[in-house]
């Protein structure tokens, strides 16, 4: 399947500190990706939908202007967690559609950004 | 209620068994369906994924929707205990995904 890559794996960081996480689409251009937010043993929450060149759509709830998104090419979307609090610790997940496959709807994630806010 | 509704278990059976996985959901406007395996600490693995009702195969993995019932399931046969992870159904319509909470899977050798 398509390759989509996430870094870094894990990061900590002090509270009150900003955190960037980069997801690419190694071989394939993404002109939408997907930023999920997971909490231990529960689902995949969307946060926001990453478009190349126009701003982010966030989902009902989630805070742009704390968890910024930027996906200045086609191939790297990245989201900031500004002024990280403990309560952000989490595991961020990004996805993208391969734009080759003919129906354009299977997502591809990338492997995961556990986040701890100290 | 939620869109999507899946029994977390978790689920633990012997090597060599069948394991069936189900999700609801709500809204007969989800247009695909599909099936993504998760290790521990990684990211969500795409298995199946399938736009009608019926059966799709793949290798041990059959993915079943049935549309009247907004029923989909996950059938692994011959299961092997590097089968053992979290399987989160997946739901979309409209370029949006909505994922079931996962049924933590466990196969024991």
């Amino acid at each position: 399947g398509a390759v989509v890559s996430q870094h870094p794996s894990w990061v900590i960081c002090k509270s009150g500190t900003s955190v960037k996480i980069e997801c690419r689409s190694l071989d394939f251009q993404a002109t939408t990706m997907f930023w999920y937010r997971q909490f231990p043993k529960q689902s995949l929450m969307l946060m926001a939908t990453s478009n190349e060149g126009s701003k982010a759509t966030y989902e009902q709830g989630v805070e742009k202007d704390k968890f910024l998104i930027n996906h200045a090419s086609l191939t790297l979307s990245t989201l900031t967690v500004t002024s990280a609090h403990p309560e952000d610790s989490s595991f961020y997940i990004c996805s993208a559609r391969d734009p080759r496959r003919e129906t354009n709807t299977e997502a591809f994630f990338g492997q995961g950004t556990r986040l701890t806010v100290v | 209620q939620k869109e999507v509704e899946q029994d977390p278990g978790p689920l633990s059976v012997p090597e060599g068994a069948i394991v069936s996985l189900n999700c609801t959901y709500s809204n007969s406007a989800f247009q695909y369906f599909m099936w993504y395996r998760q290790y521990s600490r990684k990211g969500p693995e795409l298995l199946m994924y399938t736009y009608s009702s019926g059966n799709k195969e793949d290798g041990r993995f059959t993915a079943q929707v049935d549309k009247s019932s907004k029923y989909i399931s996950l059938f692994i046969r011959d299961s092997q205990p590097s089968d053992s992870a979290t399987y989160l159904c997946a739901i979309g319509r409209g370029g949006k995904l909505i994922f079931g909470q996962g049924t933590e899977l466990s196969v024991k050798p």
